[in-house]
């Protein structure tokens, strides 16, 4: 079966400084792995996405996220931070990438100017 | 493209009734997932539908069924409702059929905030 975990429910970081989002996953295949972004009051925004191939994986908005299967994580990572990240993030896993998503619990983001 | 569509955008019932939550998936998809959102939570997936039929289920009770018309839209129905399903539903929508190597990710619609009183 698979799972994530994303660690830290709260995360706070000052306007310019470095996001770092953890999440680790479990399955008993070679996953897809997501990061979704959800605004208040909306649906989710695809951030980035891992299938095959590169271990980087660059998304939108300046973030970015490396696939480490030695330590079955996705953290999610931003080298600057801007007040307009400020949402709930989303770590997802699935067994093909159209089919049923396992989220995590979520991390807030908070930008402290 | 207007993305994945879904109504109402709000929604209050009563304990006990029922309701309907629709969806109009991205234009070119064809896989209609529903997810739940408990408030603080991340999304659960319901169930997901191909081709009219409920191809993957999740754990939820018979109470929550759903259709897929050959429009690709779709439909979440929940009977016998209880305060516990209060939530935001999420309608995501899929290619299944997109070529070798291109998208079929799973975009998302703004969900329907469900409160049952």
């Amino acid at each position: 079966a698979q799972s994530v975990t994303q660690l830290g429910s709260h995360v706070s970081v000052s306007e310019g400084a470095l996001v770092l989002l953890r999440c680790n996953y479990s399955s008993s295949v070679p996953p897809y792995l997501f990061w979704y972004v959800q605004y208040p009051n909306q649906g989710l925004q695809l951030l980035l996405k891992y299938t095959t191939g590169a271990t980087l994986v660059k998304g939108i908005n300046g973030f970015e996220a490396e696939f480490k299967k030695s330590e079955t994580s996705f953290h999610l990572t931003k080298p600057s931070a801007h007040m307009s990240d400020a949402a709930e993030y989303f770590c997802a896993v699935t067994l093909n990438q159209g089919g049923k998503l396992i989220f995590g619990q979520g991390t807030e983001l908070s930008v402290k100017p | 493209d207007a993305g994945v569509t879904q109504s109402p955008t709000h929604l209050i019932k009563t304990r006990g009734q029922q309701v309907t939550l629709r969806c109009s998936p991205k234009s070119g998809h064809d896989t209609v997932s529903w997810y739940q959102q408990a408030l603080g939570q991340g999304p659960q997936f319901i169930f997901q539908y191909y081709e009219e039929e409920e191809r993957q289920r999740g754990n939820f009770p018979d109470r929550f069924s759903g259709h897929q018309f050959p429009n690709y839209s779709s439909e979440l129905n929940v009977n016998a409702l209880l305060l516990g399903d209060s939530a935001l539903y999420l309608c995501a929508s899929s290619n299944d059929r997109a070529p070798i190597g291109g998208p079929t990710e799973a975009f998302f619609g703004q969900g329907t905030r469900l409160t049952v009183v």
